[in-house]
Formats: C-alpha cells, structure tokens, sequence
C-alpha cells in the first residue's frame, strides 16, 4: 500500500528565508512522487514531479525537491521565501495502480 | 483546453436532499477521480475511473455516496440523502494514467449541507 507523511501542518518562515516542507513516503514499488500547491479557494496545481529520470527535480516558482530513496524522503525546498508562497502544500505519491494519493498538507506563512 | 470542469463551484442544501455533482475531466485523459477535501481529513480519495469505469470505490464513506461516468467526458457524484457532516470540498481530477504523469484537478464544488 502507498501513503505519504507530511511532518508539521503549519511552517512559518520569514521573507528572503528558507523554506524546508517535509515528505516521507511508503510503497512497495519505485513511486512517481508529487508536490501541489492550493492557494485559497482554488483547485490544486503542479509544482514539481519525481518520475526517475533525476534525483533533484526543480520546479515552478524556484521550487525544487531531492528524492532520497534511503530515507523514503521528497522533501521541498526553496533557497528564499517570498510572500505569494503563502499557501498549502501538498505531497503525493503514486505508483502501479495510477491514483495518487496524498498527505494531509503543510500550511505555510511567510512573515514579513 | 479548459482544464477540468466542476459545477457548480458552491452548493448550498437542507439536510435530507439529493446533491449532485459534475465534472468534465480533460480530453484524451483516461482517468478521472473524486477527491473529498475537510480540514479534519485532508485530501481523501473516493473513487476513480479508467475509461469510464470504476476502479476503486472504497474511499466512498457510505451508500449514500454514488458515482458514475456515463462517458468519457462527464462524471457525477451525487450524495442521496445528504447530511451535514457531508459538507466539504469536493474536488474531481483527470491524467492520462501513464507512469509518472500527473493529475490535473478543477476548482472545486464547495459543498455546504445545513
């Protein structure tokens, strides 16, 4: 079975800060893994995907995230926070059977 | 293309009523999915289609929840009879089920049963 632990429902982070939003992940096959964000009354979009090709992935928004197979980690990153990045964020896995699914989320506040 | 489709984007109803709602995933996408979203339970999986037919239910809570796709460009899922503790997000997501690519998710029907 596939499932996918966010540490920490809500990170805070200053402005110009880094910003470190955990994932751990378990499956029994090599996942593809995911990265959303949702901003306020909106759908999820993509921010960066896992699919074995390279083991750091960058994204939209200066994102990016390093798949530790070790760990069973894919923990998102960004060198410095900036206001718009105030959102939740969510992890995902999927492997084998095409549905994804997903952690609780993590809610970041950046503080000016 | 539009994107996937969801409506209506807010539902208000009585306890005890029929709810319904829509989705039109995005074209050449093989499978769709329904997503329940509360601050209790995070992003929970319902059920999910391939070529339009159901693959995994056992996320639907309770035979008051059903879900169907009578073709490959519409879905519903409707809540008969609803109740409060229904009120949530409801979020329907399409991809094209080939390893690694990703789901593309509407906007959402806020759902509010009173």
């Amino acid at each position: 079975a596939q499932s996918v632990t966010q540490l920490g429902s809500h990170v805070s982070v200053s402005e110009g800060a880094l910003v470190l939003l955990r994932c751990n992940y378990s499956s029994s096959v090599p996942p593809y893994l995911f990265w959303y964000v949702q901003y306020p009354n909106q759908g999820l979009q993509l921010l960066l995907k896992y699919t074995s090709a390279a083991t750091l992935v960058k994204g939209i928004n200066g994102f990016e995230a390093e798949f530790k197979k070790s760990e069973t980690s894919f923990h998102l990153t960004k060198p410095s926070a900036h206001m718009s990045d105030a959102a939740e964020y969510f992890c995902a896995v999927s492997s084998g059977t095409y549905k994804y699914i997903f952690g609780t989320g993590t809610r970041l506040k950046v503080l000016a | 293309d539009a994107g996937v489709i969801q409506s209506p984007r807010h539902e208000v109803t009585e306890m005890g009523q029929e709810v319904t709602l829509r989705c039109k995933p995005i074209s050449g996408h093989d499978y769709l999915f329904w997503y329940r979203q509360t601050m209790m339970r995070g992003l929970e999986l319902l059920i999910y289609f391939n070529n339009n037919v159901p693959i995994d239910d056992s996320g639907m809570p309770e035979d008051r929840f059903s879900a169907k796709m009578p073709n490959a460009s519409f879905s519903t899922l409707k809540i008969q009879p609803s109740e409060p503790r229904d009120s949530a997000v409801y979020f329907c997501a399409s991809s094209q089920g080939q390893g690694g690519t990703e789901a593309f998710f509407g906007q959402g029907t806020r759902l509010t049963v009173v």
